[in-house]
Protein backbone atom coordinates (compact mmCIF):
# COMPACT_ATOMS: atom_id res chain seq x y z
CA UNK A 1 0.00 0.00 0.00
CA UNK A 2 1.82 3.48 -1.09
CA UNK A 3 -0.65 5.59 1.47
CA UNK A 4 -3.21 7.69 0.82
CA UNK A 5 -4.28 9.06 -3.01
CA UNK A 6 -5.98 12.28 -3.94
CA UNK A 7 -7.48 12.92 -7.17
CA UNK A 8 -7.13 14.73 -9.08
CA UNK A 9 -3.97 16.91 -8.08
CA UNK A 10 -5.14 20.63 -9.52
CA UNK A 11 -8.22 21.43 -11.05
CA UNK A 12 -9.47 24.43 -12.13
CA UNK A 13 -13.06 25.37 -12.99
CA UNK A 14 -14.95 28.17 -13.96
CA UNK A 15 -17.90 30.03 -11.38
CA UNK A 16 -20.71 27.71 -11.13
CA UNK A 17 -19.75 24.07 -12.33
CA UNK A 18 -19.52 20.81 -10.27
CA UNK A 19 -16.49 19.66 -9.31
CA UNK A 20 -15.41 15.87 -7.77
CA UNK A 21 -12.46 14.95 -5.74
CA UNK A 22 -11.25 11.28 -5.32
CA UNK A 23 -9.70 9.58 -1.92
CA UNK A 24 -8.12 6.56 -1.80
CA UNK A 25 -7.01 5.55 1.81
CA UNK A 26 -4.69 3.33 3.26
CA UNK A 27 -6.77 0.00 2.97
CA UNK A 28 -6.57 -1.53 6.40
CA UNK A 29 -8.12 2.10 7.47
CA UNK A 30 -11.83 3.02 8.67
CA UNK A 31 -11.66 5.87 8.99
CA UNK A 32 -11.63 8.83 6.41
CA UNK A 33 -11.48 12.41 6.94
CA UNK A 34 -11.84 15.53 4.26
CA UNK A 35 -10.43 18.94 5.47
CA UNK A 36 -9.94 22.17 3.93
CA UNK A 37 -7.14 24.16 3.60
CA UNK A 38 -6.09 27.59 2.37
CA UNK A 39 -2.42 29.29 1.76
CA UNK A 40 -0.90 29.84 5.20
CA UNK A 41 -3.73 28.23 7.53
CA UNK A 42 -4.15 24.62 9.45
CA UNK A 43 -6.64 22.30 7.61
CA UNK A 44 -10.66 23.10 8.66
CA UNK A 45 -12.59 20.17 9.92
CA UNK A 46 -15.13 19.32 6.92
CA UNK A 47 -16.74 15.76 7.14
CA UNK A 48 -15.21 12.13 8.09
CA UNK A 49 -16.65 8.80 7.97
CA UNK A 50 -16.19 6.09 9.78
CA UNK A 51 -16.66 2.47 7.55
CA UNK A 52 -19.53 3.89 5.35
CA UNK A 53 -21.25 5.91 8.12
CA UNK A 54 -20.83 9.45 7.46
CA UNK A 55 -20.64 10.59 11.39
CA UNK A 56 -20.04 14.30 11.36
CA UNK A 57 -20.39 17.23 9.03
CA UNK A 58 -19.14 20.59 10.06
CA UNK A 59 -21.75 23.35 10.46
CA UNK A 60 -19.75 25.70 8.24
CA UNK A 61 -19.98 23.38 5.17
CA UNK A 62 -22.61 24.47 2.95
CA UNK A 63 -25.18 22.37 1.27
CA UNK A 64 -23.52 22.89 -1.83
CA UNK A 65 -20.98 20.11 -0.35
CA UNK A 66 -21.63 16.52 -0.21
CA UNK A 67 -19.15 13.39 0.55
CA UNK A 68 -19.70 9.73 0.22
CA UNK A 69 -18.16 6.47 0.94
CA UNK A 70 -20.10 4.14 -0.39
CA UNK A 71 -18.12 1.25 0.66
CA UNK A 72 -15.83 1.97 2.82
CA UNK A 73 -13.38 2.67 0.81
CA UNK A 74 -12.69 5.19 -1.02
CA UNK A 75 -14.22 8.41 -0.74
CA UNK A 76 -15.44 11.22 -3.16
CA UNK A 77 -16.29 14.78 -2.07
CA UNK A 78 -18.44 17.01 -4.47
CA UNK A 79 -18.92 20.79 -4.53
CA UNK A 80 -21.95 21.82 -6.63
CA UNK A 81 -22.56 25.44 -8.20
CA UNK A 82 -18.75 26.24 -6.79
CA UNK A 83 -17.38 30.09 -5.94
CA UNK A 84 -14.83 31.91 -5.69
CA UNK A 85 -14.34 31.33 -2.29
CA UNK A 86 -14.43 27.20 -2.60
CA UNK A 87 -10.84 28.06 -4.04
CA UNK A 88 -8.32 26.09 -1.76
CA UNK A 89 -6.57 22.73 -1.12
CA UNK A 90 -9.11 19.91 -0.24
CA UNK A 91 -6.93 17.43 1.71
CA UNK A 92 -7.75 13.94 3.13
CA UNK A 93 -6.94 11.57 5.77
CA UNK A 94 -7.35 8.36 7.22
CA UNK A 95 -6.66 6.92 10.77
CA UNK A 96 -7.12 2.91 11.87
CA UNK A 97 -9.94 3.91 14.95
CA UNK A 98 -10.11 1.30 17.49
CA UNK A 99 -8.23 -0.76 19.87
CA UNK A 100 -4.32 0.18 19.83
CA UNK A 101 -5.51 3.63 18.25
CA UNK A 102 -2.64 5.88 18.13
CA UNK A 103 -4.51 8.92 16.81
CA UNK A 104 -2.47 9.47 14.03
CA UNK A 105 -3.78 10.57 10.73
CA UNK A 106 -2.25 9.84 7.26
CA UNK A 107 -2.68 12.73 4.77
CA UNK A 108 -3.08 12.50 0.90
CA UNK A 109 -0.98 15.30 -1.34
CA UNK A 110 -4.28 17.00 -1.62
CA UNK A 111 -6.15 18.09 -4.47
CA UNK A 112 -5.81 21.75 -5.35
CA UNK A 113 -8.98 23.52 -6.69
CA UNK A 114 -9.08 27.12 -8.36
CA UNK A 115 -11.98 28.45 -9.16
CA UNK A 116 -12.26 31.40 -11.99
CA UNK B 1 -14.40 23.76 23.59
CA UNK B 2 -10.63 23.31 22.85
CA UNK B 3 -8.27 25.91 21.12
CA UNK B 4 -4.87 25.26 20.20
CA UNK B 5 -2.73 28.43 19.49
CA UNK B 6 0.67 28.70 18.15
CA UNK B 7 1.94 32.29 18.30
CA UNK B 8 4.90 32.28 16.27
CA UNK B 9 3.63 32.76 12.39
CA UNK B 10 7.13 32.34 11.26
CA UNK B 11 10.79 31.56 12.43
CA UNK B 12 14.07 31.32 10.19
CA UNK B 13 17.36 29.35 12.02
CA UNK B 14 20.61 28.88 10.27
CA UNK B 15 21.32 25.02 9.44
CA UNK B 16 22.87 23.27 12.39
CA UNK B 17 20.81 25.44 14.93
CA UNK B 18 18.19 24.39 17.86
CA UNK B 19 14.92 25.94 16.86
CA UNK B 20 11.87 25.47 19.13
CA UNK B 21 8.17 25.88 18.43
CA UNK B 22 5.23 26.84 20.63
CA UNK B 23 2.05 25.55 21.46
CA UNK B 24 -0.57 26.28 24.06
CA UNK B 25 -3.78 24.45 24.61
CA UNK B 26 -6.84 24.85 26.17
CA UNK B 27 -9.28 21.87 27.33
CA UNK B 28 -11.33 20.63 30.26
CA UNK B 29 -10.53 17.24 28.95
CA UNK B 30 -7.69 14.77 30.65
CA UNK B 31 -7.24 12.41 28.01
CA UNK B 32 -5.96 13.41 25.09
CA UNK B 33 -3.21 13.00 22.61
CA UNK B 34 -1.14 15.87 21.05
CA UNK B 35 0.21 15.86 18.09
CA UNK B 36 3.13 17.78 15.61
CA UNK B 37 2.45 17.82 11.99
CA UNK B 38 5.11 19.21 9.13
CA UNK B 39 3.62 20.11 5.77
CA UNK B 40 6.71 20.97 3.62
CA UNK B 41 6.03 23.00 0.39
CA UNK B 42 3.97 21.53 -1.82
CA UNK B 43 4.41 18.15 -0.01
CA UNK B 44 1.78 15.98 1.90
CA UNK B 45 1.32 16.56 5.94
CA UNK B 46 3.15 14.11 7.92
CA UNK B 47 3.20 13.11 11.70
CA UNK B 48 6.22 14.38 13.33
CA UNK B 49 5.69 13.64 17.00
CA UNK B 50 3.12 12.69 19.48
CA UNK B 51 2.30 12.67 22.80
CA UNK B 52 0.01 11.05 24.93
CA UNK B 53 -1.10 13.25 28.58
CA UNK B 54 -1.03 10.72 30.55
CA UNK B 55 2.52 10.11 29.84
CA UNK B 56 4.93 12.22 32.14
CA UNK B 57 7.97 11.29 30.04
CA UNK B 58 8.31 13.60 26.91
CA UNK B 59 8.31 12.38 23.65
CA UNK B 60 11.38 12.18 21.31
CA UNK B 61 11.82 10.98 17.82
CA UNK B 62 15.68 11.11 16.18
CA UNK B 63 16.28 15.00 16.49
CA UNK B 64 12.61 16.38 17.51
CA UNK B 65 11.67 16.00 20.83
CA UNK B 66 8.72 17.68 22.63
CA UNK B 67 8.52 19.87 25.99
CA UNK B 68 5.04 18.74 27.67
CA UNK B 69 3.98 20.97 30.59
CA UNK B 70 0.18 19.65 31.32
CA UNK B 71 -0.16 22.00 34.24
CA UNK B 72 0.45 25.11 31.74
CA UNK B 73 -1.37 23.53 28.81
CA UNK B 74 1.61 23.82 26.65
CA UNK B 75 3.46 21.74 24.20
CA UNK B 76 6.60 23.02 22.15
CA UNK B 77 8.57 21.31 19.64
CA UNK B 78 12.32 21.38 19.40
CA UNK B 79 14.34 20.67 16.63
CA UNK B 80 17.85 19.72 17.46
CA UNK B 81 20.74 20.70 14.53
CA UNK B 82 18.17 21.62 12.06
CA UNK B 83 18.22 20.81 8.66
CA UNK B 84 17.65 22.58 5.52
CA UNK B 85 14.79 19.86 5.31
CA UNK B 86 12.86 21.00 7.75
CA UNK B 87 12.06 24.07 6.47
CA UNK B 88 8.19 23.54 6.53
CA UNK B 89 4.90 24.75 8.42
CA UNK B 90 4.35 22.92 11.74
CA UNK B 91 1.06 22.33 12.97
CA UNK B 92 0.40 21.55 16.58
CA UNK B 93 -2.88 19.39 17.01
CA UNK B 94 -5.37 18.00 20.08
CA UNK B 95 -7.23 15.14 20.17
CA UNK B 96 -9.62 14.64 23.01
CA UNK B 97 -10.31 10.62 23.73
CA UNK B 98 -14.23 12.28 24.20
CA UNK B 99 -14.47 14.39 21.29
CA UNK B 100 -14.59 11.22 18.77
CA UNK B 101 -10.83 11.31 18.26
CA UNK B 102 -11.58 14.69 16.40
CA UNK B 103 -8.69 16.96 15.51
CA UNK B 104 -8.17 20.39 16.67
CA UNK B 105 -4.99 22.31 14.55
CA UNK B 106 -3.56 25.25 15.38
CA UNK B 107 -2.58 28.06 12.98
CA UNK B 108 0.74 26.84 12.19
CA UNK B 109 4.28 28.35 11.94
CA UNK B 110 6.22 28.48 8.91
CA UNK B 111 9.98 27.54 9.70
CA UNK B 112 12.71 28.37 6.90
CA UNK B 113 16.50 26.64 7.50
CA UNK B 114 18.89 29.06 6.21
CA UNK B 115 22.22 27.86 4.55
Amino acid sequence: DTGVSQDPRHKITKRGQNVTFRCDPISEHNRLYWYRQTLGQGPEFLTYFQNEAQLEKSRLLSDRFSAERPKGSFSTLEIQRTEQGDSAMYLCASSLFGRGNTGELFFGEGSRLTVL
Amino acid sequence: AQTVTQSQPEMSVQEAETVTLSCTYDTSESNYYLFWYKQPPSRQMILVIRQEAYKQQNATENRFSVNFQKAAKSFSLKISDSQLGDTAMYFCAFMAWDSNYQLIWGAGTKLIIKP
